[in-house]
C-alpha cells in the first residue's frame, strides 16, 4: 500500500518564500511529482524527481531523500497566482511491471498582499 | 489547452442512471489514465488503459467500467449512480505505459447527481 502525507492548508505572503513538504511510504518507489492545481482545474505539471537531490526550475524547486521518504516543493518571489492546491503524488512500481502514480490529497496554499 | 480532451464538461444526472465521460488523449500518447476527485479530496486512480488493454487497476467500483477503443480515445463508464458518485472525473494520458515522460492531465467532467 501507500500513504502520502502533505499539510492540509498553507499561508505566505507575496514575495516570500514557502516550502511545501510532502512524506510518503510506498513500495516500489518510481519517482515522484508535483502537480499545480487551481480549483476546478486539471492539475499541471511542476517538476518530477527521481534521483535525491535538488531539481530547479525557474521560481520552483523540488527536493527528494528517497531513504527519508521526504521530498519539498519550494516555491520562492512568490506571486498572488501561486494561490492553488499543489498536490504531491508518487509513481510506484509493481510486480507485474504496471505502474500507478498516487496522489497525496494537496496542500491549499493562500497567498496574501 | 493541455491536448487531452474531455467530454462533455458538466453532466447533472439522477441517482440510479448510467453516463458514459469520454477522453481522446493528447496526439502520440498510448495510454490513458481515470482520475476521481471528489469535493476537497485527492485525486484518486481508478483505472489505466495502455494500447487499448487495461494495464493498472485502482480504487474502482464494480458499477464503474472503462475501455480504450483501437483509435486510442477512452471512456469511463458509470452505473447505478449514487450522490456520492458527483465528483470531478479527470482523464490523463501518458506516451507509454510508465508514465516516464509524464502525464498530461484534461480539464475534466463535472458530474452532479441528484
Amino acid at each position: 500500500g501507500q500513504n502520502i502525507d502533505q499539510p492540509t492548508e498553507m499561508t505566505a505572503t507575496e514575495g516570500a518564500i514557502v516550502q511545501i513538504n510532502c512524506t510518503y511510504q510506498t513500495s516500489g518507489f518510481n519517482g515522484l511529482f508535483w502537480y499545480q492545481q487551481h480549483a476546478g482545474e486539471a492539475p499541471t505539471f511542476l517538476s518530477y524527481n527521481v534521483l535525491d537531490g535538488l531539481e530547479e526550475k525557474g521560481r520552483f524547486s523540488s527536493f527528494l531523500s528517497r531513504s527519508k521518504g521526504y521530498s519539498y516543493l519550494l516555491l520562492k518571489e512568490l506571486q498572488m497566482k501561486d494561490s492553488a492546491s499543489y498536490l504531491c503524488a508518487v509513481r510506484e512500481g509493481r510486480m507485474d511491471s504496471s505502474y500507478k502514480l498516487i496522489f497525496g490529497s494537496g496542500t491549499r496554499l493562500l497567498v496574501r498582499p | 489547452d493541455s491536448g487531452v480532451t474531455q467530454t462533455p464538461k458538466h453532466l447533472i444526472t439522477a441517482t440510479g442512471q448510467r453516463v458514459t465521460l469520454r477522453c481522446s488523449p493528447r496526439s502520440g500518447d498510448l495510454s490513458v489514465y481515470w482520475y476521481q476527485q471528489s469535493l476537497d479530496q485527492g485525486l484518486q486512480f481508478l483505472i489505466q488503459y495502455y494500447n487499448g488493454e487495461e494495464r493498472a487497476k485502482g480504487n474502482i467500483l464494480e458499477r464503474f467500467s472503462a475501455q480504450q477503443f483501437p483509435d486510442l480515445h477512452s471512456e469511463l463508464n458509470l452505473s447505478s449512480l449514487e450522490l456520492g458518485d458527483s465528483a470531478l472525473y479527470f482523464c490523463a494520458s501518458s506516451v507509454d505505459s510508465t508514465g516516464s515522460y509524464g502525464y498530461t492531465f484534461g480539464s475534466g467532467t463535472r458530474l452532479t447527481v441528484v
